[in-house]
């Protein structure tokens, strides 16, 4: 059974640095791109960064491009998302979400998603 | 960047309806489009893949068409538990972009 467990979620001030993570299992991790994927309260959904399977190519959504840094370890099956400069409009609950391949835009992009981890950015 | 524009932003429907949410690319995406449901509290859910093919585990009442720019997705006989927000996703190029979600309500 896939898994997917984000953590280090939790309150930050504005201009604060978080680092998430996100634990996979029950899949071939190196196998897959992942991505990350926020939700700000009541709102829609956002994309935010992927990374293909071996870590070479990396994407970013324009509102986090040189803020964030995406990184993963296939040794140990867990993606990471780095955090600095935040802001209040970063506030969101913040998904892990596996790719169905190998590129950031396989189909389908995200088949499994974890719970979230919620992110709140305030003074 | 792709905007995608869902239709309706709401709607209200009892079970048993046929429901048809829209979603409509800025520009050709081919069939790189994905559907999601959403619950309040909780993940979201893939639906349906690459325009018209059905998730494994998702009801065959669920269907996806389209290809180009114009997309719909139907629910064939509305279920109680149906009542969700769904969303269209493109996958064509990054920045991966989501329509602004359709919630379907009683």
């Amino acid at each position: 059974e896939v898994q997917l467990l984000e953590s280090g979620g939790g309150w930050v001030q504005p201009g604060g640095s978080l680092r998430l993570s996100c634990a996979a299992s029950g899949f071939t991790f190196r196998n897959y791109a992942m991505n990350w994927v926020r939700q700000a309260p009541g709102k829609g959904l956002e994309w935010v960064s992927g990374i293909g399977h071996s870590g070479r190519s990396i994407y970013y959504a324009d509102s986090v491009q040189g803020r964030f840094s995406i990184s993963r370890d296939n040794s140990k099956s867990t993606l990471y998302l780095q955090m600095s400069s935040l802001r209040a409009d970063d506030t969101a609950v913040y998904y892990c979400a596996k790719s169905g391949g190998r590129v950031v835009t396989a189909t389908p992009p995200f088949d499994y998603w974890g719970q979230g981890t919620l992110v709140p950015v305030s003074s | 960047d792709i905007q995608m524009t869902q239709s309706p932003s709401s709607l209200y429907a009892s079970a048993g309806d046929r429901v048809t949410i829209t979603c409509r690319a800025s520009q050709s995406i081919r069939s790189y489009l994905n559907w999601y449901q959403q619950k309040p509290g909780k993940a979201p859910k893939l639906l349906i893949y690459g325009a018209s093919h059905l998730q494994g585990g998702v009801p065959s009442r669920f269907s996806g068409s389209g290809s180009g720019t114009d997309f719909a997705l139907t629910i064939g006989s509305l279920q109680p538990e149906d009542f969700a927000t769904y969303y269209c996703q493109q996958s064509y190029i990054t920045p991966l972009t989501f329509g602004g979600g359709t919630k379907v309500e009683i």
